[in-house]
Parts: C-alpha cells; structure tokens; sequence
C-alpha cells in the first residue's frame, strides 16, 4: 500500500528556515516524480515543487531561490529545505506522488509563519 | 504561472448531473492532454478522480468522467449523492511547472 506521512511543520519566525520530510512507503521515491503542494488556510492548492526521477528540479516562481526539494533514496524520504520564509508561505504542506497527476497525497504538515 | 479558472461554486439535487469549467490558456489546459481534477473533502487531502483529461484511476466511479476543448476542461459528475459535496480542483501541466484552477464547492442540496 503507497503511503506518504509528512513531518516538520511549525510555528516559524519571518525570515526564519524550517525543513519538512515526507516519509515513503509501498514505492521507491527515487523511481517517482515526487511534488510538493501547499494549501494556505482556506485558499485553494499551489504546487511548488518537482524533482524527477533523474534529479532535476523546477519551482513555482513565488519559491524560487528559497526553497529547495530533495530526496535521500536510502531513506525512501522527499524533503523541502523552506528558507526566507514570509507570512504568505503560511500553509499546510502536501508531498504527492507524481507530476500532474498526483496520484498519491500524504496527510499534510502546517506550517506557521508569524512573529 | 497564473491560476486556472474555475466557478466558486455549483450546486445540483441528487441524481442529477453537474458540470465544473476549467479555464486556461494555449500554455497549459490547451497545450497538452494532461488535465486532471482533485475532489477534496473538509480537512482531508485531495484525491486524484480524473488524469490525462478523461482517464478515471481505478477505483473512482463511472460517475465522473472529463474532456476538454480548446482551453476549456470540465468535469462532469452524474448520478448525484450526497457524498460528492467537496471541493474541486482542476489541474494543468504547462511544461515545467503545474498550475491549478482555483477550486469549486460542489453542494449537494
């Protein structure tokens, strides 16, 4: 059974960095594309990021240069590396399976950016 | 990178049918036949219900069915039940990024 549990929301500091995981289970991360889709709170879906299954990466514009995506095969995990984090990354953090489609979601992570 | 469109909001009785619009450009909804539509209830994490415009996975009902003309792709939901009232997400592959519609609240009345 395909499983994605995420890890590492918080309440962070403007400015401030914080790294999410999502953890795999029933497929092989690194023979995926594997994304990342944010939900502010009671606003629609922003995908963020990809990374192929060759390792090549792409950004929404509103992340890029901020934000970095990467996976650890050893660990069959994906993370996002939020950095500079503003008020308007506020959202919870879905990691999915794919690229259009995301044929798996995990639960999701809050993250909280406020002072 | 700009939203898709799609109307907040649709309504329809059991049993009937209902149809969503997702809007784009040559760029994205119309550039290429990867469209897919996310149902979305409270608190939950979306679920895949229609890919590559038309394509159901395996396990979401005939009910639900997709197409697509020009920059326009709709999803069509028959035989109303009560267990359709969500949310609903178009989505586009516009080449190196993904972009989504702005969602739709289907209820069921």
């Amino acid at each position: 059974e395909v499983q994605l549990v995420e890890t590492g929301g918080d309440l962070i500091q403007p400015g401030g960095s914080v790294r999410l995981s999502c953890a795999a289970s029933g497929f092989t991360v690194s023979s995926s594309y594997m994304s990342w889709v944010r939900q502010a709170p009671g606003k629609g879906l922003e995908w963020v990021s990809v990374i192929y299954i060759d390792g090549k990466t792409y950004y929404a514009d509103s992340v890029k240069g901020r934000f970095t995506i990467s996976r650890d095969n050893s660990k069959n995990t994906l993370y996002l590396q939020m950095n500079s984090l503003r008020a308007a990354d506020t959202a919870v953090y879905y990691c999915a399976r794919g690229w259009a489609p995301f044929d798996y979601w995990g639960q999701g992570t809050l993250v909280t950016v406020s002072s | 990178q700009s939203a898709l469109t799609q109307p907040r909001s649709v309504s329809g009785s059991p049993g009937q049918s209902v149809t969503i619009s997702c809007t784009g450009t040559s760029s994205d909804v119309g550039a290429y036949n990867f469209v897919s539509w996310y149902q979305q209830h409270p608190g939950k994490a979306p679920k895949l219900m229609i890919f590559d415009v038309n394509k159901r996975p395996s396990g979401v009902p005939n009910r639900f069915s997709g197409s697509k003309s020009g920059n326009t792709a709709s999803l069509t939901i028959s035989g109303l039940q009560a267990e359709d009232e969500a949310d609903y997400y178009c989505c586009a592959y516009a080449g190196r990024y993904v972009v989504f519609g702005g969602g739709t609240k289907l209820t069921v009345l």
